[in-house]
């Protein structure tokens, strides 16, 4: 079955430093891919999305790239702020294959230090 | 507008107690999907429903969670003979027709059963 794998955490880093947090997946059809993020004491919330191949989302200083060479989503910024600090989710839907359902990653626990 | 809303927030259960877990989606959402969350996790699909229709609860972990959506808006999500591995945090997502990608989390009922 489909599948997300996330680089694990935690992460710790210190403020303006550059991020990466690694994603990988495997699908049979055609999935699209999401980053969510949950800050603490609240519920997901959706951080970008990429639908099809090449495809790059972005949203807040965060950017992901689609790579369907590489089965790929990894999540960057160039530089973190305090507030940047929760757990961050990959995931992906594939609605070719009809399912409806999102397939998550583990999480990233990432803290930015000031 | 309003968001997603579950309720209660928080349960504490005895084991082999009942619990009925209430989500409100965002009005005119007709997709609804329960996941559920181990600490530490990511979330992990459980069922899914369009309108009234339970179109997908391949995720349902035993015949002991049940859940319905009569009327095509509210849904719960009811465990019976709730055990200690029912312990999670149980969210619930919706989405609009037209936008056929992005769900929309709610907070989450986080369920404790001693």
């Amino acid at each position: 079955g489909d599948s997300v794998t996330q680089m694990e955490g935690p992460v710790t880093l210190s403020e303006e430093a550059f991020l990466t947090i690694n994603c990988t997946y495997t699908a049979t059809g055609y999935p699209s891919l999401f980053w969510y993020v949950q800050y603490p004491g609240e519920g997901l919330q959706l951080l970008l999305k990429a639908t099809k191949a090449d495809d790059k989302g972005s949203n807040k200083g965060f950017e992901a790239t689609y790579r369907k060479e590489t089965t790929s989503f990894h999540l960057e910024k160039g530089s973190v702020q305090v507030s940047d600090s929760a757990v961050y989710f990959c995931a992906l839907s594939d609605l070719i294959q009809g399912a409806q359902k999102l397939v998550f990653g583990q999480g990233t626990r990432l803290t930015i230090n000031p | 507008g309003a968001g997603v809303s579950q309720s209660p927030r928080y349960k504490v259960a005895k084991r082999g107690q009942d619990v009925a877990l209430r989500c409100d989606p965002i009005s005119g959402h007709v997709s609804l999907f329960w996941y559920q969350q181990a600490l530490g996790q990511g979330p992990e699909f459980l069922t899914y429903f369009q309108n009234e229709a339970q179109l997908d609860k391949s995720g349902l972990p035993s015949d002991r969670f049940f859940a319905e959506r009569p009327e095509g808006s509210v849904s719960t999500l009811k465990i019976q003979r709730t055990q200690q591995e029912d312990s999670a945090v149980y969210l619930c997502a919706s989405k609009s027709a037209g936008d056929s990608e992005t769900q929309y989390f709610g907070p989450g009922t986080r369920l404790l059963v001693l």
